[in-house]
This record gives structure tokens, sequence and C-alpha cells, in this order.
């Protein structure tokens, strides 16, 4: 099946700094890969949605200024979180979908990347 | 894009069959259903996608009532590594930029 591979799996880093994490396609294309962010105990949070070659399209309430999305090719998307602060702690997954399946509507989902802000 | 509902939690015994019923009146046309499975610290992994009646694949059944607007997952003979997180969405259709909405959730406990 699809696999989507995420960069870092965790991360840990100081308040004020800027993490970057990267989302892959490795066997299939994807024109839209989609961000989610996911506290414990919660359920996944649809953070935005990544076009190839265009800008992203935030959910409301989503600083997209905070949270920067390139998706420069199609298999490659990426989600830098700015000045990070601890409340930016939190599990980021990705997810994309794979043009050529004959399934219209299935996403994969990349396994994770744990982010902790100290 | 619909909203669902599913039981926050249940509980069952290794063997026993579990079914997951999820609720999402206001499902369109182009909605398909779609359930995952969450381990703990994982992305979500696919498990059954239908649109009408019933879809049987090797790990499970999706059983969709004629007006759609509910659906059951069932697990035959769960098993102490089903234990996890039950997700049902609807969407994901292209002309709505594929987006998947998850709810809540069923958190399911399998016993010994």
């Amino acid at each position: 099946g699809a696999v989507v591979s995420q960069h870092p799996s965790w991360v840990i880093c100081k308040s004020g700094t800027s993490v970057k994490i990267e989302c892959r396609s490795l066997d299939f294309q994807a024109t839209t890969m989609f961000w989610y962010r996911q506290f414990p105990k919660q359920s996944l949070m649809l953070m935005a949605t990544s076009n190839e070659g265009s800008k992203a399209t935030y959910e409301q309430g989503v600083e997209k200024d905070k949270f920067l999305i390139n998706h420069a090719s199609l298999t490659l998307s990426t989600l830098t979180v700015t000045s990070a602060h601890p409340e930016d702690s939190s599990f980021y997954i990705c997810s994309a979908r794979d043009l050529l399946a004959g399934g219209d509507n299935e996403q994969f989902f990349g396994p994770g990347t744990r982010l902790t802000v100290l | 894009l619909a909203k669902t509902t599913q039981p926050i939690s249940m509980d069952s015994y290794e063997g026993q069959e579990v079914n997951i019923t999820c609720s999402h009146n206001n499902i369109a046309t182009n909605d398909y259903i779609t359930w995952y499975q969450q381990f703990p610290s994982q992305g979500p992994r696919f498990i059954i996608q239908g649109y009408k009646t019933k879809v049987t694949n090797e790990v499970a059944s999706l059983f969709i009532p004629a007006d759609r607007k509910s659906s059951t997952l069932s697990l035959p003979r769960v098993s102490l590594s089903d234990t996890a997180v039950y997700y049902c969405l609807v969407g994901g259709e292209r002309n709505q930029g594929g987006k998947l909405i998850f709810g809540q959730g069923t958190e399911l406990s399998v016993k010994p």
C-alpha cells in the first residue's frame, strides 16, 4: 500500500525557535496533503490543506503565519512551526491523497511527529 | 462536511465480534464513509470505506443502511491488539478538496 513518511519522528526544541516537519509520499504522487494536530486524549484536528504549487488553505483559527506550509513537489510537504511555544507541543500528523488510486477517497497517513517545546 | 457521532468508548473480550455504530445524519450524496484505526502515538490507519450497502475486506465489514444516515463497523473475533481508537469519517470527495474531519472516535478496549 501507499506509504507516507514524516521526519523527524520526534523533536524537542527551546521556546522561540522554529521547527520544520517534513511529510513525504514515498511511492506515489500527491497533489494534496493535509496537516493535523492532535493533543493527548483528543481527536485529530485538521490544520490546513497543502496543495502542490499553490498556497495552503488553513482551517479557521489556525494562524498561517505561525504554521508555514510549503508543498514544493508532488511528494513533499513541509510544516514549519515558527517561534514555537510550549502550547504548540503536540503530535503533528500529515496525510496524502494518491492521485492514481482506484479508490477515490483514500488518504494515507504518516506516522506522526511528536513536538515538545521547552 | 457531515458531522459524525460515535460512542466514546466500548469494552469487549477477546474472540468477540465488535460492532461500532456511527451516526451521520447530514451525509451528502457524494460523501463516502471511511473508518480509521489509531494506536497511541501513531498515525491513523485505513480500515474500510464504503458508499452504500455492505463492504467487506480482510479485517472488517461495513454495513450502511439505505438512507446512509448511519454506518456500522464490524470487527470479527477481536484480539488484544485491536485495542485502539476507531474513527468514522464522511466526506473526502474531490469536489470538497478531499478534506476529512475527525470526530471524537470510539476508544475500544479489548480484554483477555
